[in-house]
């Protein structure tokens, strides 16, 4: 089956840095996404990677490893509004959307 | 406004009642998805269109329906309401996702059934 894995809850403090990993196992791979959701409010994208390496967007990260099965989200200089879930989603060979469950994250000042 | 509105925003209805819940937009995507999402699982895929004649089941169609009304409308029904569709359902639209890699949501419509 295809599997989705990112750690449920993390705490983080304001003006740290954190990272938030994604691993997955699918059938094929067409790129991986990272979007934000607030409480209550629709996800909005982050990012996209498809090939591996780092791509950098302002405070934000995120980084891919195919081989690995791997990505993770960086986030700097942490701020308030920062708390929220973020959802880590592959493509798979049908170009279907996998998504994971979720990562809520606390920001604390 | 919002690009992408859902309504209602938020129902509660009994077991059995037949709900209909609406998503227009205005960004001229073709594409248009449905999902649902539910406390600790990922967004899981109902149904989703391509185009106006073009209609898709995704992960878990069973005891929904769609309607792709035009290039703009595409409503999610219920035909028969049961508890264990309580859920946040969302609408998203792209320009073709191998392309941007983008989704737009809407806000999210929020159904109770008792």
């Amino acid at each position: 089956g295809q599997n989705i894995d990112q750690p449920t809850e993390m705490t983080a403090t304001e003006g740290a840095i954190v990272q938030i990993n994604c691993t997955y196992q699918t059938s094929g791979f067409n790129g991986l996404f990272w979007y934000q959701q607030h409480a209550g409010e629709a996800p909005t994208f982050l990012s996209y990677n498809v090939l591996d390496g780092l791509e950098e967007k302002g405070r934000f990260s995120s980084f891919l490893s195919r081989s690995k099965g791997y990505s993770y989200l960086l986030l700097k200089e942490l701020q308030m509004k920062d708390s929220a879930s973020y959802l880590c989603a592959v493509l798979d060979s049908n170009y279907q959307l996998i998504w994971g469950a979720g990562t809520k994250l606390i920001i604390k000042p | 406004d919002a690009d992408v509105t859902q309504t209602p925003r938020n129902r509660i209805t009994k077991t059995g009642k037949r709900i209909m819940l609406e998503c227009s937009q205005t960004k001229g995507h073709d594409r248009m998805y449905w999902y649902r999402q539910d406390p600790g699982l990922g967004l899981r895929l109902i149904y989703y269109s391509f185009d106006v004649k073009d209609i898709n089941k995704g992960e878990i169609s069973d005891g929904y329906s769609v309607s792709r009304q035009a290039q703009a409308k595409f409503s999610l029904s219920l035909e028969s309401a049961i508890p264990n569709q309580t859920a946040l359902y969302f609408c998203a639209t792209s320009d073709g996702v191998r392309d941007t890699g983008e989704l737009f949501f809407g806000e999210g419509s929020r159904l109770t059934v008792l």
